[in-house]
């Protein structure tokens, strides 16, 4: 089946510290990846994506490089800050699936 | 446009109540899915719809739960005679189709008292 494995949290911080999340997963054919963020009592927004092999997602700092080789999506920040505070996703889906498979979450803590 | 609206944000029922929890799409979105985030617990995946079908419910429990989507309205989320452990974050997310990313509502916190 296919599944996703996320780094056990929580990750705790301070700012201006860098940041790894790690993300494996196992899919019968070649998904799209995704890093999802959760903010305190809100639901998720999509942070990033990548859709093939060797592709690199980024947004607000963040970074995600779809490893076909490792089955990895490992999220990357160089510096972080407080409000980046949250619980983070990794997610896939699988070309022709309607249905996103999650990981059960990272949850972060950046302390002045 | 408006995302994924979910109503209400908290509910509260006594323990044999009925729950009621509503979801609009996001305009032109077809597609619905509902998870149930639990304390200190992942997302798991309840049921996929789409406009009057239901495709896949593996994920919703056999009793008391039921979904629809009918062709006018939200898509309704329905959890009969409440328990305690019904108690969590149901989010409704929609998309336009497939191999594209779901975008979620922000969710309803169910407490069964």
């Amino acid at each position: 089946g296919n599944s996703v494995t996320q780094m056990e949290g929580p990750v705790t911080l301070s700012e201006e510290a860098f940041l790894t999340i790690n993300c494996t997963y196992t899919a019968t054919g070649y998904p799209s990846l995704f890093w999802y963020v959760q903010y305190p009592g809100e639901g998720l927004q999509l942070l990033l994506k990548a859709t093939k092999a060797d592709d690199k997602g980024s947004n607000k700092g963040f970074e995600a490089t779809y490893r076909k080789e490792t089955t990895s999506f490992h999220l990357e920040k160089g510096s972080v800050q407080v409000s980046d505070s949250a619980v983070y996703f990794c997610a896939l889906l699988l070309r022709g699936s309607y249905i996103p498979t999650f990981g059960r979450g990272t949850s972060l803590i950046v302390h002045p | 446009n408006a995302g994924v609206m979910q109503n209400p944000r908290h509910l509260v029922r006594r323990r044999g109540q009925e729950a009621r929890l509503r979801c609009s799409p996001m305009k032109g979105h077809s597609h619905v899915y509902w998870y149930r985030q639990l304390p200190e617990e992942g997302l798991k995946f309840m049921v996929y719809l789409q406009k009057e079908n239901i495709i896949d419910e593996s994920g919703m429990p056999k009793e008391r739960f039921s979904a629809e989507f009918p062709k006018e309205g939200p898509s309704i989320l329905r959890i009969q005679q409440v328990v305690r452990g019904d108690s969590a974050a149901y989010f409704c997310a929609s998309s336009p189709g497939a191999e594209t990313e779901a975008f979620f509502g922000q969710g309803t916190r169910l407490t069964v008292v």
